[in-house]
């Protein structure tokens, strides 16, 4: 079974862009969470989705948005783009609430 | 609310030596404990977790756990250490109905030959 994909990899913004990340789960998961980790803050939860509905959010701007589509693929997108904001943006599904399944992730770089 | 605490922002250890990461939680429920694990320039790997049942938890690699409730405690050990073992190690705890698991400021794990 394919794991969790996440794409870009890498990407490089200039400060006040917008960008969009992608997440594909492994079928069958309906959950997908995404966290942001920094060398300073850690892993810090953004938000999670199920079945296409924002269930849970983390205590983040509202710059930081993301949706679920029905075949349970996800995006994140910050707008607006701080150098703050340059970090690795990682995505889990799960199919149970305490288990999840964590893609390579995307490193963003705001410049 | 949940929390988590490691021990030591960086433990060296050499081949073949004693692995032993520290993990304290605090939790008002019964909680949920993980170790992940991450490789350079890589997402997160589970190890293992305890979700109820037998307090010693065997996990991938050869790294095991012991959930201890009265110590509020989830260190991580493997008896004999290995240059592959070499990369951060996160704690984390949830408490079994939110998707949001709280990690732990990760400890990175340094093998020397």
């Amino acid at each position: 079974k394919a794991g969790v994909t996440q794409t870009p990899r890498y990407l490089i913004k200039t400060r006040g862009q917008q960008v969009t990340l992608s997440c594909s789960p492994i079928s069958g998961h309906r959950s997908v969470s995404w966290y942001q980790q920094t060398p300073g803050q850690g892993l810090q939860f953004l938000f999670e989705y199920f079945s296409e509905t924002q269930r849970n959010k983390g205590n983040f701007p509202g710059r930081f948005s993301g949706r679920q589509f029905s075949n349970s693929r996800s995006e994140m997108n910050v707008s607006t783009l701080e150098l703050g904001d340059s970090a690795l943006y990682l995505c889990a599904s799960s199919t149970e609430a305490y288990e999840q399944y964590f893609g390579p992730g995307t490193r963003l770089t705001v410049t | 609310a949940q929390s988590v605490t490691q021990l030591g922002s960086h433990v060296s250890v050499s081949e073949g030596a004693l692995v032993l990461l520290r993990c304290n939680y605090s939790s008002s429920v019964p909680p949920y404990l993980f170790w992940y694990v991450q490789y350079p320039n890589q997402g997160l790997q589970l190890l293992l977790k305890y979700t109820t049942g037998a307090t010693l938890v065997k996990g991938i690699n050869g790294f095991e756990a012991e959930f201890k409730k009265s110590e509020t405690s989830f260190h991580l050990t493997k008896p004999s250490a290995h240059m592959s073992d070499a990369a951060e190690y996160f704690c984390a705890v949830s408490d079994g109905s939110a998707s949001k698991i709280i990690f732990g400021s990760g400890t990175r794990l340094s093998i020397r030959p």
